[in-house]
């Protein structure tokens, strides 16, 4: 069974960093891309970040160029999101996601989600 | 970067009805959008990909249609338990473009 677990999340301070990871299981995740999407309270689903299978592709939303790295240990099976310089307006819920191999490259596992919330 | 627009932002619909919801795109993308359903305190589920295809396990009452800038998500016959969010995304740049949502709610 593929399983997506996220963790890491918490309360931040304005200008605060944290990593987030997401440990996955249940399918060969060294050739998989993957991704990061965020969603705040109440609203809509954003597109944060892709990185390809082996690392050596990565996009990045503009909301976060500059401030978030997106990175991968495929020995550990393990996607990562660090976050730095965040911002109220980062407060979200953040859910890991893998692309399916086919056209559209869709989003066709996602995990429960970590809560960060950034506040003073 | 591609904007994506879906309308309408909400509807009301009764079981068994048709729904269509439409997703417009800023500029071409081909077929590179995908579908989702999101349930409330949930994790968004795929639904349609590549514009028309149907992911393994959605039943056969979604479809989707469309090519360039212009795209539909069609429940055929709403169910109860297809009262949810539905959020159009394009994959043809290096962004991957959520549209803003649209609530579908029991009439």
């Amino acid at each position: 069974e593929v399983q997506l677990v996220e963790s890491g999340g918490g309360l931040v301070q304005p200008g605060g960093s944290l990593r987030l990871s997401c440990a996955a299981s249940g399918f060969t995740f060294s050739i998989y891309e993957m991704n990061w999407v965020r969603q705040a309270p109440g609203m809509g689903l954003e597109w944060v970040s892709y990185i390809s299978s082996s690392g050596g592709t990565i996009y990045y939303a503009d909301s976060v160029e500059g401030r978030f790295t997106i990175s991968r240990d495929n020995a550990k099976n393990s996607l990562y999101l660090q976050m730095n310089s965040l911002r109220v307006e980062d407060t979200a819920v953040y859910y890991c996601a893998r692309v399916l191999a086919a056209a559209g490259s869709p989003l066709d596992y996602w995990g429960q989600g970590t809560l960060v919330t950034v506040s003073s | 970067d591609i904007q994506m627009t879906q309308s309408p932002s909400s509807l009301s619909a009764s079981v068994g009805d048709r729904v269509t919801i439409t997703c417009r795109a800023s500029q071409s993308i081909s077929r590179y959008l995908n579908w989702y359903q999101q349930k409330p305190g949930k994790a968004p589920e795929l639904l349609i990909f590549a514009a028309s295809s149907l992911q393994s396990g959605v039943p056969s009452r979604f479809s989707g249609s469309g090519s360039g800038t212009d795209f539909t998500l069609t429940i055929s016959s709403l169910q109860p338990e297809d009262f949810a969010t539905y959020y159009c995304q394009q994959s043809y740049g290096t962004s991957r473009t959520f549209g803003q949502g649209t609530k579908v709610e029991i009439k």
